[in-house]
């Protein structure tokens, strides 16, 4: 099976810079991605790690580790809204299933 | 179409009643999840189908929970004998390789 462990919930102050962790143990790895959810909405696709190092889409990075099966989510220059939930999730094969860690909520404060 | 689309957005139905929940993926795409996600919760797995193989059903909690999926169509998730427990949103999302998108979901309440 898999799991993922991530923290439950991280405050920070508009500007700052929050790293949010996720350890993940599976059987059979093909890559971490990250997924951004709003209250009430659906959650929706920030970044994909195939491969290890550091992967930058504008203010947002994610980094993985195979060997040390980890990777983070890097939010810089935060901004009120990125108040959201925080997924880490794993795959198996491409196109295969997705598993989901338990989701860091990050509140950011003015 | 232009996204993932789940119906009915809202559902109120009594313990003990079936529901069918629909989902829409997007066209082309090969892989279709069902995901269940509690009040403040993460994402439960639920099923997972990928093109014509054998659908991978170990995340349905009981056997009240069935989902069917035609071709790379549409896809239904019904629930049998509904309890208090099944309270929740029921996401969708389909995806052709390594990018899932997310219907908006359906909130399924059970009084």
């Amino acid at each position: 099976g898999q799991s993922l462990e991530q923290p439950s919930e991280v405050t920070a102050v508009e500007g700052a810079i929050v790293q949010i962790n996720c350890t993940y143990q599976t059987s059979g790895f093909y890559g971490l991605s990250w997924y951004q959810q709003h209250d009430g909405g659906a959650p929706t696709f920030l970044s994909y790690n195939g491969l290890d190092g550091l992967e930058e889409t504008g203010r947002f990075s994610s980094f993985l580790s195979r060997s040390d099966s980890y990777g983070y989510l890097l939010l810089q220059e935060l901004q009120m809204k990125d108040s959201a939930s925080y997924f880490c999730a794993v795959s198996q094969a491409a196109g295969n299933k997705l598993t989901f860690g338990g989701g860091t909520r990050v509140l950011v404060k003015p | 179409g232009a996204g993932v689309s789940q119906s009915p957005s809202n559902k109120v139905t009594e313990k003990g009643k079936d529901v069918e929940l629909r989902c829409d993926p997007i066209s082309g795409h090969t892989a279709l999840y069902w995901y269940r996600q509690r009040l403040g919760q993460g994402l439960e797995f639920l099923i997972y189908f990928q093109g014509n193989s054998a659908p991978d059903k170990s995340g349905l909690p009981s056997d009240r929970f069935s989902a069917e999926r035609t071709g790379e169509s549409v896809s239904t998730l019904t629930i049998q004998r509904t309890q208090q427990e099944d309270s929740a949103v029921y996401l969708c999302a389909s995806s052709l390789e390594l990018k899932a998108f997310f219907g908006q979901g359906t909130r399924l309440t059970v009084v």
